[in-house]
């Protein structure tokens, strides 16, 4: 089965700090994604990455980084952190190919920055 | 673009009863099309899904959705809902081609189960 895994369930930051979320897949898959999830949005993507060190601006990206060094790693930055950035934050993977729209999702990380 | 809509933000079903998501895409061509559901506190978990072929796809939990190309639809179904069903419902499509494997969600129906 794919596995994918968030370094945080629940993490409480204050305005400004820098936050790291990071996320890790155990099944070689090409593609990675950081959504935004808020109660009657639905997921919001904010990047992408479809191969180390190659990025993709999102529909939300304003206020986010992203950082991929290693295929199975993907971080998101918060380079300073705002109250509206509060939200659950869900990593995702999928195959560059073949049945390659599926993506496999991570528990999810719920930020609250006060 | 493309966009997805789910129309039902509640529903609210007995234990037993039939149970209908519906799910509209705008998209000139075929796209894929998915449905994932997202327990409390979890993940999305892929519940079924649709590239071509047949337009009934069989998905896990006793769930099934029917594709129908002059509706633009993709409606969810599951014929006797169990108490563990209640969950939030994700209704998805990507591209036949090109986009960067991006998927595109539908706002969720959040389902109810009443004993």
């Amino acid at each position: 089965d794919v596995k994918v895994t968030q370094s945080s369930r629940y993490l409480v930051k204050r305005t400004g700090e820098k936050v790291f979320l990071e996320c890790v897949q155990d099944m070689d898959h090409e593609n990675m994604f950081w959504y935004r999830q808020d109660p009657g949005l639905g997921l919001r993507l904010i990047y992408f990455s479809y191969d180390v060190k190659m990025k993709e601006k999102g529909d939300i990206p304003e206020g986010y980084s992203v950082s991929r060094e290693k295929k199975e790693r993907f971080s998101l930055i918060l380079e300073s952190a705002s109250t509206n950035q509060t939200s659950m934050y869900l990593c995702a993977s999928s195959l560059a190919s073949g049945e390659r729209y599926e993506q496999y999702f991570g528990p999810g990380t719920r930020l609250t920055v006060t | 673009a493309q966009s997805v809509t789910q129309p039902d933000i509640h529903i609210t079903v007995s234990e037993g009863a039939s149970l209908e998501l519906r799910c509209n895409y705008s998209y000139g061509a075929t796209p894929y099309l998915f449905w994932y559901v997202q327990s409390p506190g979890q993940g999305l978990q892929l519940l079924l899904k649709y590239f071509s072929g047949d337009t009934l796809v069989q998905g896990i939990k006793g769930f099934e959705a029917e594709f129908k190309r002059s509706q633009s639809s993709f409606n969810l179904r599951k014929p006797s809902v169990h108490w563990s069903d209640a969950a939030e419902y994700f209704c998805a499509t990507g591209p036949l081609t090109g986009g960067g494997n991006k998927l595109t969600f539908g706002t969720g129906t959040q389902l109810k189960v009443e004993l």
